[in-house]
């Protein structure tokens, strides 16, 4: 059974721009969270889609948005790019949403880096 | 912001049980405790969780005391494979989502 998948893995953008990250989640599972991981603020969950519904939601600016389709795949999208910004990008699918019996998988990541 | 406490860093030897205490004195009746571990710079992997009985898998052994304020996370037998930085998580059962707050975790470092 194929784990998550994240893409890119890597990605250096520059200040101001905007960046797209994809995540495809475990066949049949419904949930896809996102996290941040910086050496400063660790993992910091950004936000949850479920059933292509924002569920969840972290304490990241507008900024930072995201979306799922109706296969579960969600893309996140950073916009206005800040030297902050860059961090590993995590994305964990799960089965449900809301559930004690319900760990979440973690992808790789995607490594992005703000010049 | 985390609902747990971990020492920062322990060491075990090659072959020996580790064992990775975590207290969570404020935990509520149906918040559960997971374990995760993250090996540098990959993905978070779940390891174990539970809400008040031990539990045992093909990866470890989770020791909830009765009062449920502290849990201890054994790895039986630790090999090199299992340096890693290990998070404990207490994750509320019926929230409105399934967001998992992170703390600083402790950094296990297993030598031969």
């Amino acid at each position: 059974k194929a784990g998550v998948t994240q893409t890119p893995r890597y990605l250096i953008k520059t200040r101001g721009q905007q960046v797209t990250l994809s995540c495809s989640p475990i066949s049949g599972h419904r949930s896809v969270s996102w996290y941040q991981q910086t050496p400063g603020q660790g993992l910091q969950f950004l936000f949850e889609y479920f059933s292509e519904t924002q569920r969840n939601k972290g304490n990241f600016p507008g900024r930072f948005s995201g979306r799922q389709f109706s296969n579960s795949r969600s893309e996140m999208n950073v916009s206005t790019l800040e030297l902050g910004d860059s961090a590993l990008y995590l994305c964990a699918s799960s089965k449900s949403s809301g559930e004690p019996h319900n760990e979440q998988f973690f992808g790789p990541g995607t490594r992005l880096t703000v010049l | 912001d985390a609902k747990t406490t971990q020492p920062p860093s322990m060491d075990c030897a090659e072959g020996r049980a580790a064992n990775l205490p975590c207290n969570h004195s404020t935990i509520s009746g149906n918040e559960y405790v997971y374990w995760y571990r993250q090996i540098h710079s990959q993905g978070p992997q779940y390891i174990i969780h539970g809400l008040k009985n031990n539990e045992t898998n093909e990866m470890a052994s989770l020791i909830i005391t009765e009062d449920r304020k502290s849990s201890t996370l054994i790895l039986p037998h630790a090999t090199l494979r299992d340096t890693a930085v290990y998070y404990c998580i207490v994750r509320y059962s019926n929230q409105a989502g399934t967001a998992l707050i992170f703390g600083k975790g402790t950094t296990l470092s297993v030598s031969s």
